[in-house]
């Protein structure tokens, strides 16, 4: 059983699509993360999820918009896409406390 | 605010060689401290963790100890493998934020070599 899931692995698409990256949890946390990971694997928060309610949103551009259903899900769709959005994006999730982050395996975007 | 410093990588390293990655912070209060390896290809994995200052987290060979005095949490391991080559990543939480948001280094690569 995968704890933390992201969908799809890969995606590369043209500038200017539009396109979503799905995540999903089964560990029964609360909150729910979105990094952005660039070529020198600096890890960058985007968005926090608790409880399906936004509680962290960085400065990140208006095209990037998240969408929790539910707290075990949280996808993130990214309007007109540009060549400086190609980096690879981790889901994660958190049961407070002390325990950290349990990160999904990542999506890597490739924007050409 | 909150941050985390590790030394630069790349780290190169003969097998069986001691490893040492050096971390330091800076926060208000008492975090939280973490290490993450990430394997090539792969998500973040958490590797080992300590919650209040003295407390040694330790894995797979790896070992931290949480110093207060020198607000410090260095990895350390008495002898690498191929298979140990990684990015690490340092990282803190802080009570203040109720350990909602984790502050991550850098990172540090580490090859090592047969």
């Amino acid at each position: 059983d995968t704890a933390v899931s992201q969908t799809p692995k890969y995606l590369v698409t043209q500038m200017g699509n539009d396109k979503s990256i799905k995540c999903e949890q089964n560990l029964g946390h609360d909150t729910m993360y979105w990094y952005k990971q660039d070529s020198k694997k600096f890890l960058k928060i985007m968005f926090s999820y608790n409880n399906k309610e936004l509680i962290i949103n960085e400065t990140v551009p208006n095209r990037f918009s998240p969408k929790s259903p539910d707290k075990a899900h949280l996808n993130l769709h990214i309007n007109s896409l540009e060549l400086g959005d190609s980096a690879v994006y981790f889901c994660a999730s958190s049961g407070g406390g002390t325990y950290g982050y349990t990160f999904g395996s990542g999506t890597r975007l490739t924007v050409v | 605010g909150d941050s985390v410093t590790q030394m630069e990588g790349p780290v190169t390293l003969s097998e069986e060689a001691f490893l040492t990655i050096n971390c330091t912070y800076t926060a208000t209060g008492y975090p939280s401290l973490f290490w993450y390896v990430q394997y090539p290809g792969e998500g973040l994995q958490l590797l080992l963790k300590a919650t209040k200052a003295d407390d040694k987290g330790s894995n797979k060979g790896f070992e931290a100890t949480y110093r207060k005095e020198t607000t410090s949490f260095h990895l350390e391991k008495g002898s690498v493998q191929v298979s140990d080559s990684a990015v690490y990543f340092c990282a803190l939480s802080d009570p203040r934020s109720g350990y909602s948001t984790l502050t991550f280094g850098k990172g540090t690569m580490l090859l090592v070599s047969p």
